[in-house]
């Protein structure tokens, strides 16, 4: 069953705490995303990976981090220096970076307690 | 860079009518416009996209229109259902980046 997964569904953050979103996708897709959504608003680029080793800031990086050490995972820590990590997270994956369609996890909602 | 805006922020129909939801965009070298369907809690699907070498593309009760030169796409459902009822994403792309609407909150209403 092919497809992206995301975990955990929830996560609770605590004040000045690290946490980490997994997202991993058996697509053999090279390029891999992470968007914030808030509440009745559009979806914003937080980091992106064209290709193993490799990833790029988008629109909103400050607070957050990634890795790409394998081709089928891009995992994101939200750092404490995320001021306001309350939101919707949404990992997606396509064949490669130019023009082509991006297909989305189920995503990771994070609370802050 | 890329601004893409969406109309109407809301949209409630009767089932079985017709809904139109409008974007525009602002570069004119965006080239690939998809539109996504996100119901509750989920992640957003993929419905119908359209490549800017293509007016129009329809798959059973959805469509979708590009005109290139005023740079704007719509999204059009008709004999709307029950299970239609979710928020609707726009976007355009541009050197591998989607640049998303603000969404439409469809309600269909049996």
């Amino acid at each position: 069953d092919g497809g992206i997964t995301q975990s955990p569904k929830y996560l609770f953050r605590k004040e000045g705490q690290n946490v980490t979103l997994s997202c991993e996708q058996n697509l053999n897709h090279d390029a891999m995303y992470w968007y914030r959504q808030d509440p009745g608003q559009g979806l914003r680029l937080i980091y992106y990976s064209q290709i193993v080793n490799d990833f790029q800031k988008g629109d909103i990086a400050e607070g957050y981090s990634v890795s790409r050490e394998k081709k089928e995972s891009f995992p994101l820590t939200v750092t404490s220096a995320q001021k306001n990590p309350t939101a919707f997270y949404l990992c997606a994956s396509s064949i490669r970076l130019l023009g082509e369609t991006q297909y989305f996890g189920p995503g990771t909602r994070l609370l802050v307690l | 860079g890329e601004n893409v805006e969406q109309h109407p922020s809301t949209l409630s129909v009767q089932e079985g009518d017709s809904a139109v939801i409008k974007c525009t965009y602002s570069d004119s070298a965006s080239n690939y416009f998809p539109w996504y369907k996100q119901e509750l809690g989920k992640g957003p699907q993929l419905i119908i996209d359209i490549r800017s070498n293509v007016g129009e593309k329809k798959d059973q009760r959805i469509a979708v229109t590009l005109n290139k030169t005023a740079k704007h796409f719509s999204l059009h459902i008709t004999e709307t259902q029950p299970e239609d009822s979710a928020v609707y994403f726009c976007a355009a792309i541009k050197r591998g980046k989607l640049i998303f609407g603000q969404g439409t909150e469809l309600s269909v209403k049996p």
